[in-house]
């Protein structure tokens, strides 16, 4: 079985400031990794996706998130937000090779302040 | 726009109640997911369907249940209605090919059910 865990539930920053959003995992088998944005009153929308490959992938809206296998994280980042970036992040896993359904992490709600 | 369509938009009902929701997923996919985010538990995968038929199971309750119809639409019944059932349901669909690459979920707007 998959876990995902997201370390802050919120985090607040300033527009144009860079932002970091931790998200780490737990599977015994091999993974993909993704990350959704939902925004307010709307559904999931897939910013970026770790498949193989080059570790460090890059996303839709500048998003871009890095993945460590040692340390089971995927972390991702944006260098400069904005206030249209206010959501909801959900990191999630799904199995190499098994049932495509995603496993989700709480989500960290992203603010940007002016 | 996703391409996957949710109908009712909003649900609300009351206690020991049954409902249908019901998706429509993008033109082509072949595959439906069921979603439920709520407070306490978050977003968690219910049930997968295929081309008609049940291709893994989550942490669906034996009150709940699903089915997808020739013409690829699903539908979610959920019945004797509890308040803890109060949630988002999203419909996510995937046209489920052999590469990785070419199965992203796609998520619909989600069913708001309220359960009074």
């Amino acid at each position: 079985a998959q876990s995902v865990t997201q370390l802050d539930s919120q985090v607040p920053v300033f527009e144009e400031a860079p932002v970091e959003l931790r998200c780490n995992y737990s599977s015994s088998v091999s993974v993909y990794l993704f990350w959704y944005v939902q925004y307010p009153n709307q559904g999931l929308q897939l910013l970026l996706k770790y498949l193989s490959g080059s570790t460090l992938v890059k996303g839709i809206n500048g998003f871009e998130a890095e993945f460590n296998k040692s340390q089971t994280s995927f972390h991702l980042r944006k260098p400069s937000v904005h206030i249209s970036d206010t959501a909801e992040y959900f990191c999630a896993v799904s199995e190499q090779g098994g049932s495509e359904k995603l496993v989700f992490g709480k989500g960290t709600k992203l603010t940007v302040n002016p | 726009d996703s391409g996957v369509t949710q109908t009712p938009k909003h649900l609300i009902t009351a206690t020991g109640q049954r409902v249908t929701l019901r998706c429509s997923p993008r033109s082509g996919d072949l595959s439906v997911y069921w979603y439920q985010q709520s407070l306490d538990q978050g977003l968690q995968f219910l049930i997968q369907y295929y081309n008609g038929e049940e291709r893994a199971k989550g942490n669906i309750l034996e009150r709940f249940s699903a089915q997808q119809f020739p013409d690829l639409h699903s539908e979610l019944n959920l019945s004797s209605l509890e308040l803890g059932d109060s949630a988002l349901y999203f419909c996510a669909s995937s046209a489920l090919k052999a590469s990785p690459a070419d199965n992203e979920q796609f998520f619909g707007p989600g069913t708001r059910l309220t359960v009074l």
